[in-house]
């Protein structure tokens, strides 16, 4: 059982370089998220999706784009690194049901730093 | 004020000892609770949920009061390999899917 799989675990980048950060997970989750942690803070939320062809802003979404076009798969786009980009991304899925307690499932994070 | 808070610790214990986490939340309209368990450098792992009257899960206890917004985590009978830091999880309101996540308290059981 996969869960959510993250790729790739680790990534340098250049100043200015773009990349996407691939999510995907196989629990037929309707909602998903993207998360980055600065060295000993908390997550904060970038983006989320509640469910294919559905996106919104979270937190902190400037510098980042995403898309949701089948339920499985939620990339993260940078598209001009800055060193302020510089982190430990996490994505997350569950199935968002209102007034029901449903934890997220984390991926084991793309460790990024731009240089 | 930040929407979930906590004490940043560390708490440095020694294997055996009970140790208590607390958390604050600012928004009254929240509904789910949980706590998470993060070792360095991975991924957050759900610990358990928490649940209105209170729950236990083996050494584990959560507890919750809504009219102070407050949140606890107690531990008896630590184990070395409970060295984690201890994230307090909220969701955003009412309806809210979104989840809010305190910075963590950092334990460490010693020998």
């Amino acid at each position: 059982n996969a869960g959510v799989t993250q790729t790739p675990k680790f990534r340098i980048l250049k100043i200015g370089q773009s990349m996407t950060l691939q999510c995907t997970q196989d629990m037929n989750h309707n909602y998903m998220y993207w998360y980055r942690q600065d060295p000993g803070m908390g997550l904060k939320l970038i983006y989320y999706s509640v469910g294919a062809g559905i996106t919104d802003k979270g937190e902190v979404p400037n510098g980042y784009n995403v898309s949701r076009s089948t339920t499985e798969d939620f990339p993260l786009r940078l598209e001009l690194a800055a060193p302020s980009q510089t982190s430990v991304y996490f994505c997350a899925s569950n199935n968002g049901i209102a007034y029901s307690n449903q934890p997220q499932h984390f991926g084991d994070g793309t460790r990024l730093s731009i240089l | 004020r930040k929407e979930v808070e906590q004490d940043p610790g560390p708490f440095n214990v020694p294997e055996g000892a009970t140790v208590a986490f607390n958390c604050t939340y600012s928004n009254s309209a929240s509904q789910s609770f949980f706590w998470y368990r993060q070792d360095c450098r991975k991924e957050p792992k759900l610990l358990m949920s928490v649940y209105s009257s209170g729950n236990e899960d083996g050494r584990f206890t959560a507890q919750l009061n809504r009219a102070s917004q407050y949140i606890s985590l107690l531990i008896r009978d630590s184990k070395l390999s409970d060295s984690a830091t201890y994230l307090c999880v909220v969701n955003g309101g009412d309806s809210s899917y979104k989840l809010i996540f305190g910075s963590g308290t950092r334990l460490l059981v010693r020998p």
